[in-house]
């Protein structure tokens, strides 16, 4: 089954770097998407990227994929406090597996 | 436009009882997926309910069951509560059918603690 698994779990920033956390999964996939989640709380989406696609941004936000390798990045660019959180890739196979399988997330904390 | 609603957001049970918690998704939204998370096994996939119908379901035993109403509202229901069956329960709502492309839209969850 399809599983994203980040890489690595724990990062710790000054406000005002990049962060960058990588995800990857082992079959097929249509979509990955990478989810936020700020303290147990519910998920918000960030950004989905289809397996035709290499990279997509958004906001500050930078995704990559790469479907030879089967893994994919996410890039924070110029952190602020706020993106304190836990951070999801989640995979969508194609029809017949429709289910999102996510990761078990990577902890950023952005120290002011 | 309202979002996800989840009810009841914390709930205490003893073991051996059972429980239902509900899921109101965004208006319009026909697809909701049920996800259990916890410290030690992350986010896992519980099922997805489309126009009233189990597309989805993950690997969970038969205790955990669900539904969805005409009104794409859906509960899910734990029978004979287990000690790790403590968890959040989130679920998410989407136009489509999940991982069809369709952003998942969560809500804030409900906190299940078994004690």
């Amino acid at each position: 089954s399809q599983q994203g698994e980040e890489d690595p779990q724990a990062l710790s920033i000054q406000e005002g770097e990049n962060a960058t956390m990588n995800c990857s999964y082992k079959t097929s996939i249509n979509n990955l998407q990478w989810y936020r989640q700020n303290s147990g709380r519910g998920l918000v989406h960030l950004i989905l990227i289809r397996s035709n696609e290499r990279e997509k941004h958004s906001g500050r936000l930078r995704v990559t994929l790469d479907t030879s390798k089967k893994s994919s990045s996410l890039l924070i660019t110029a952190s602020r406090a706020a993106d304190t959180a836990s951070y999801f890739c989640a995979t969508a196979g194609y029809y017949g597996n429709n289910r999102l399988a996510f990761g078990k997330g990577n902890q950023v904390v952005v120290i002011p | 436009k309202a979002g996800v609603t989840q009810t009841p957001r914390y709930l205490i049970k003893t073991r051996g009882q059972q429980v239902t918690l509900s899921c109101s998704p965004i208006s319009g939204h026909r697809s909701v997926s049920w996800y259990q998370q916890t410290p030690g096994q992350g986010l896992q996939f519980l099922f997805e309910y489309f126009s009233e119908t189990q597309r989805n379901k993950g690997n969970f035993p038969g205790r955990f069951s669900g539904r969805q109403f005409s009104n794409s509202r859906s509960e899910m229901n734990v029978s004979t509560l287990e000690l790790g069956d403590s968890a959040l329960y989130l679920c998410a709502s989407s136009l489509a059918v999940a991982g069809d492309g369709d952003t998942q839209y969560f809500g804030p969850g409900t906190r299940l603690t078994v004690l």
